[in-house]
C-alpha cells in the first residue's frame, strides 16, 4: 500500500534533548497531520497543518507544512520520558475525502 | 464530549469465519474512516463513509466491506477470514468532509 517516507525509523535520546523527524511524499498534499501512538491504543492527533509554509506549535511540539506541499517535519523540544511512543505523519490529498496516507512511523525512546 | 468508541476491543476468529466490527464516532461527526494497521504494512486506508455513503475506498479485496447508519455509527465486515487479516483495525471520526481525524482505540483481530 501507499506510504509516506518518514525518517528516522527510530530514535534513542536522552531526556531533555530535542528531537526532529520528517516526512516526504512524491505527491502534493493539502493537509498534514501528526499523530502519536502508544502500545495497544489508537493514534492521538498532535498537530494539524493546512497551509503550505504553515508553522504550528502545541506545547513543546512544533510542526511545519513544507512549501512544496510534499513534506512536513515535527520537532519535540526538551523531551521527557512520556514522549516515548511511535509518531506518525499523515497526508491528505485534494478531493480525497477522509483518506489519509501514513508514514511508517518514528519510534522514540527517551532515557531518563 | 465522548471520543470515538470501537467494539469489541479484542477478537479471536478462525480462518474462513467472518467478523463484524463496530465504530461510534464523536457526536456530531458525520464521516468515519477505517484503517488496518499491521507491523509489515503500517496503517492502510480501507474505506470512508460520509452520510451513509461510501465516499472513498482503499486497495483491499471485496471481502472487506462496511456500512454507515443514519446515526453515523459504522460497521466493517470481513468475510472468509485469512491469517493475514490479523491486525489492529482502527476507525477515525471527522467532523465534516476533510481535515482532522480522531481515532478510536482499535479492535485487535487475531485470526488462527
Amino acid at each position: 500500500g501507499q506510504q509516506l517516507n518518514q525518517s528516522p525509523q527510530s530514535m534513542f535520546i536522552q531526556e531533555g534533548e530535542d528531537v526532529s523527524m520528517n516526512c516526504t511524499s512524491s505527491s502534493i498534499f493539502n493537509t498534514w497531520l501528526w499523530y502519536k501512538q502508544d502500545p495497544g491504543e489508537g493514534p492521538v492527533l498532535l498537530i494539524a497543518l493546512y497551509k503550505a509554509g504553515e508553522l504550528t506549535s502545541n506545547g513543546r511540539l512544533t510542526a511545519q507544512f513544507g512549501i512544496t506541499r510534499k513534506d512536513s517535519f515535527l520537532n519535540i523540544s526538551a523531551s521527557i520520558p512520556s514522549d516515548v511512543g511511535i509518531y506518525f505523519c499523515a497526508g491528505q490529498g485534494n478531493n480525497q475525502g477522509g483518506k489519509l496516507i501514513f508514514g511508517q512511523g518514528t519510534e522514540l525512546s527517551v532515557k531518563p | 464530549k465522548a471520543g470515538v468508541t470501537q467494539t469489541p476491543r479484542y477478537l479471536i476468529k478462525t480462518r474462513g469465519q467472518q467478523v463484524t466490527l463496530s465504530c461510534s464516532p464523536i457526536s456530531g461527526h458525520r464521516s468515519v474512516s477505517w484503517y488496518q494497521q499491521t507491523p509489515g504494512q503500517g496503517l492502510q486506508f480501507l474505506f470512508e463513509y460520509f452520510s451513509e455513503t461510501q465516499r472513498n475506498k482503499g486497495n483491499f479485496p471485496g471481502r472487506f466491506s462496511g456500512r454507515q447508519f443514519s446515526n453515523s455509527r459504522s460497521e466493517m465486515n470481513v468475510s472468509t477470514l485469512e491469517l493475514g487479516d490479523s491486525a489492529l483495525y482502527l476507525c477515525a471520526s471527522v467532523a465534516g468532509g476533510e481535515g482532522e481525524q480522531y481515532f478510536g482505540p482499535g479492535t485487535r483481530l487475531t485470526v488462527t
